[in-house]
């Protein structure tokens, strides 16, 4: 079934790890974003690509860094892990080169650190 | 500030009855505003968008109603059902199409049989 594939599904994680999660979508969509949902607030976008090759800063990117070396594979790096990075993370994908495109989202991965 | 509200408490109603859910914002002026449906412990499920342009759009039992004046959509279900039970987002996007998604909380609905 086509779709994106987050990993891993959780995480605990000691405070000042590095750690990537991992994402991959096979749907060939140009646009990919990472998202951060805690209890109470919306989504909140952390970075996005628009293309592979390309990244740009959502509205929380600090402690998080990404790549889009291709167009299927989008990691989120935490260099240094810190407890206020505890969150549910989701991967996005779209098709921008529709006017007003949906975005599918992951299945998500829960990170606790701790 | 800029900001999107969604009614944090629970909507509880009964099966076959209409819900209405609604979002509201502020200093916004998007392009589009989306529905999304999310299941505990899943992630989003994208229902509907609609334009700037456009008042209203259905889907099957869904609608969406777009007041750009106000400021707000509504989110219709009607004929409710309890496999309708989940949390519904609503979320604006300011960048012209590039999904760069602003969203709110969220509202959780409740479907009793």
């Amino acid at each position: 079934i086509a779709g994106i594939t987050q990993a891993p599904t959780s995480q605990i994680l000691a405070a000042g790890r590095r750690m990537t999660l991992r994402c991959t979508q096979d749907m060939r969509h140009n646009a990919m974003y990472w998202y951060r949902q805690d209890l109470g607030l919306g989504l909140r976008l952390i970075h996005y690509s628009n293309t592979a090759g390309t990244t740009g800063k959502g509205e929380v990117p600090d402690g998080y860094s990404v790549s889009r070396a291709n167009t299927d594979d989008f990691p989120l790096t935490l260099a240094s892990a810190v407890p206020s990075q505890t969150s549910v993370y989701f991967c996005a994908s779209s098709d921008s080169s529709i006017n007003g495109p949906p975005a599918f989202f992951g299945q998500g991965t829960r990170l606790t650190v701790v | 500030s800029q900001k999107i509200e969604q009614n944090s408490e629970a909507l509880n109603i009964q099966e076959g009855k209409t819900a209405t859910l609604t979002c509201n914002y502020t200093n916004y002026s998007p392009a589009y505003l989306q529905w999304y449906r999310q299941d505990p412990g899943r992630g989003p499920v994208f229902l509907l968008l609609i334009r700037e342009n456009e008042k209203e759009k259905r889907k099957e039992r869904l609608k969406v109603t777009f007041d750009t004046t106000l400021k707000q959509s509504l989110f219709h279900i009607t004929a409710s059902q309890p496999a309708d039970s989940a949390t519904y987002l609503c979320a604006l996007d300011l960048s012209g199409g590039y999904n760069k998604l602003i969203f709110g909380a969220g509202t959780r609905l409740a479907v009793h049989p």
